[in-house]
């Protein structure tokens, strides 16, 4: 059974920091990897989705990375903004059907 | 098209009653997923459709809980004998349902969600 975990829970940066969110997955054979965001209250985004063949993906000021080997993906937002804060979601299909989650990042950008 | 709309958006009910939600998925897209996310967590899988036919339901899909999609276009969720226990943001998503070598490529997109108070 596949469990996603993301870490830090909660993350708290001034504004333009770059940083970084992780998240970890138990089992390797997956075909790809999403990152959604979240707003409170919302559906879900979805930012990135990185194929299994792939190392990375970047849109804007966003950049995320696969390690399939080693079960983790990292995403990257550099030069955060106010307006980025949000909960952040990573998934991975459990099979060819449902998608697993992790809990999130609730990050804070203060401006 | 704009997207998978849910509706309501919120839903107020007290504890033993019926509620149903409804999703409109993106119209081309085959594939139609109910999740239910508690606060603070990730959503869960619920269940699955595959055109009208669901495929897939988890052990989270009490007897309490069903749903359809009668035509393969959109569906609905329905709980009966609600319970505070139920209260949550019930999300429904959609994809093209690729297989093979295309499957990396499925994207599921996501509604706005219904939020279900349990009084």
């Amino acid at each position: 059974k596949q469990e996603v975990t993301q870490i830090p829970a909660a993350l708290s940066v001034p504004e333009g920091e770059n940083l970084v969110l992780n998240c970890s997955f138990t089992d390797s054979a997956i075909y790809n990897l999403q990152w959604f965001r979240q707003d409170p209250g919302k559906g879900l985004t979805s930012l990135l989705l990185i194929q299994s063949s792939q190392r990375e993906q970047t849109s804007g000021r966003l950049n995320a990375s696969l390690d399939k080997s080693s079960g983790r993906s990292t995403l990257y937002i550099a030069a955060s903004q106010p307006g980025d804060s949000a909960t952040y979601l990573c998934a991975v299909p459990n099979n060819n059907n449902d998608m697993r989650f992790g809990a999130g990042t609730r990050l804070t950008v203060k401006p | 098209d704009t997207g998978v709309s849910q509706d309501p958006r919120h839903k107020i009910t007290k504890r033993g009653q019926n509620v149903t939600f409804r999703c409109d998925p993106i119209s081309e897209h085959n594939r139609l997923y109910w999740y239910r996310q508690t606060l603070g967590q990730g959503p869960e899988f619920l269940t699955y459709f595959q055109n009208e036919a669901q495929l897939e339901k988890s052990r989270l899909l009490s007897d309490r809980f069903s749903a359809e999609r009668p035509k393969g276009s959109f569906s609905t969720l329905e709980i009966q004998r609600t319970e505070q226990g139920d209260s949550a943001m019930y999300l429904c998503a959609s994809s093209l349902g690729e297989t093979g070598p295309l499957r990396a490529k499925n994207i599921q997109y996501f509604g706005a969600g219904t939020r279900l108070s349990v009084l």
